[in-house]
């Protein structure tokens, strides 16, 4: 059984650009979320989706989206960077959207905006 | 404004010894409270949880407390062994229906052989 993985694991851009992270849920899974976590910071949640919806977001402005496919996977978009978006992203499957269901975390992508 | 706050970022313990990891949240509507383990250049691990319905529950060396009437909970780790050292985070969910967890800063926990 894989696990949860993320690519890539690290990845620096400049302010302004654009940048897309992605995440392979776990098999059997159908719930991905997305946590920002910022240096010295605990993961701070920036939303989920589940069976291709967005299902609940945090306090994050709309240059943050994603995308979840067909097999699970999913995607996270953030447009014109700042450099207070660098921090380690950091995805989560699960088997369901409710906080009883574990979710299983990724080891992250660090990204750093110049 | 934290929601949930973990206010030691750092505890020292001796192997064999109890660990005790402190967190308190603000928001009374919280029902369902999770603590994950992170080790260097890895995601967080769920370690144990706790429904607002328990005020204990314990999984081999790891118990968590709750006291909601504080809105404090409490990780206790016997014995400790040097491979628990990691970070610790409290997280808290509103409403186990809702997916999102809103964690503290995390403990960073160092078990001394």
């Amino acid at each position: 059984e894989t696990g949860v993985t993320q690519s890539p694991t690290h990845l620096i851009k400049t302010r302004g650009q654009q940048v897309t992270l992605r995440c392979s849920s776990q098999s059997g899974h159908n719930t991905v979320s997305w946590y920002q976590q910022a240096l010295g910071q605990g993961p701070q949640f920036i939303f989920q989706y589940y069976r291709e919806e967005e299902n609940g977001r945090g306090n994050f402005p709309p240059r943050f989206s994603g995308l979840q496919f067909p097999n699970y996977s999913s995607e996270l978009n953030v447009n014109a960077l700042e450099l207070d978006d660098s921090a380690l992203y950091l995805c989560a499957s699960s088997a369901g959207t409710g906080a009883f269901y574990e979710q299983y975390f990724g080891p992250g992508t660090r990204l750093t905006v110049t | 404004d934290q929601q949930v706050k973990q206010n030691s970022p750092s505890l020292s313990v001796q192997e064999g010894r109890i660990s005790i990891l402190n967190c308190d949240y603000t928001n009374s509507m919280f029902d369902y409270f999770l603590w994950y383990k992170k080790y260097p250049a890895e995601g967080p691990t769920f370690l144990i949880s706790i429904s607002s319905i328990k005020d204990k529950n314990e999984d081999g060396r790891f118990t968590v407390f709750l006291n909601k009437s504080a809105k404090h909970l409490s990780l206790h780790i016997v014995p400790s062994q040097p491979g628990d050292s990691a970070v610790y985070f409290c997280a808290a969910s509103k409403g186990g229906s809702q997916g999102n967890l809103i964690f503290g800063k995390g403990t960073k926990l160092s078990v001394k052989p």
